[in-house]
């Protein structure tokens, strides 16, 4: 599986946007990027996906480079609820289903 | 739809001995994937099934490690003669044919004294 790279730690002020970057130089062409995040003592939660094009949800937006080899996902206005790990992980089809493997993400500290 | 019920929440066991946690995915979802989660790490997959068959185990799934998706409904993990190893938090993940998302479970919080 490709592999992804994020900062370990990042820090926001409530009600600001937060700006989570991932870099994945090695994606192929037919790897999906999917951010979860997992709040403490939960198991993950689904955010957002994409393939190429930039995607909206009601929880965030995903920002692809034209290259592929980036990703942001961009929360719009940080709550003190959004403080978790947030994970970047490549997803290609294999026998595993849609099995994701998990790096250890970036943990987000947001402030009052 | 109360989403993915993993039990119990926590299990505390001596070393040596036997346990076995259960998954109850949604309702629907035909794929069933179990993880591993050590403290400050991201959770690691173990294995996958789809309906009642598994289809993949990781190498991280030893022979003390077995699982079983019984009619292709719930799930159960065992492991056999535990060590301290195994301490940790056991994800259960489902997921529907027609859907990339996975939900995930709370998870069982192992202790292994």
């Amino acid at each position: 599986d490709a592999k992804t790279t994020q900062p370990n730690s990042m820090e926001s002020n409530e009600e600001e946007p937060v700006h989570l970057p991932c870099n994945h130089s090695t994606i192929s062409g037919t790897d999906y990027i999917h951010w979860y995040r997992q709040l403490p003592s939960q198991g993950p939660e689904y955010v957002i996906h994409g393939l190429t094009s930039n995607v909206n949800n009601r929880m965030a937006s995903l920002a692809i480079a034209e290259d592929r080899k980036s990703s942001t996902l961009i929360l719009h206005r940080a709550t003190l609820r959004d403080a978790a790990v947030y994970y970047c992980i490549l997803r290609g089809y294999s026998n595993s289903g849609y099995a994701l493997n998990f790096g250890k993400g970036t943990s987000l500290l947001v402030t009052p | 739809d109360t989403g993915v019920s993993q039990n119990p929440r926590h299990k505390i066991t001596k070393r040596g001995q036997n346990v076995t946690f259960r998954c109850d995915p949604i309702s629907e979802h035909n794929r069933l994937y179990w993880y591993r989660q050590t403290l400050g790490q991201g959770p690691e997959f173990l294995t996958y099934f789809q309906n009642e068959a598994q289809l993949e185990k990781s190498r991280l799934l030893s022979d003390r490690f077995s699982a079983e998706r019984p009619k292709g409904s719930f799930s159960t993990l065992e492991i056999q003669r535990t060590e301290q190893g195994d301490s940790a938090m056991y994800l259960c993940a489902s997921s529907h044919p027609d859907s990339e998302k996975l939900f995930f479970g709370s998870g069982t919080q192992l202790s292994v004294l």
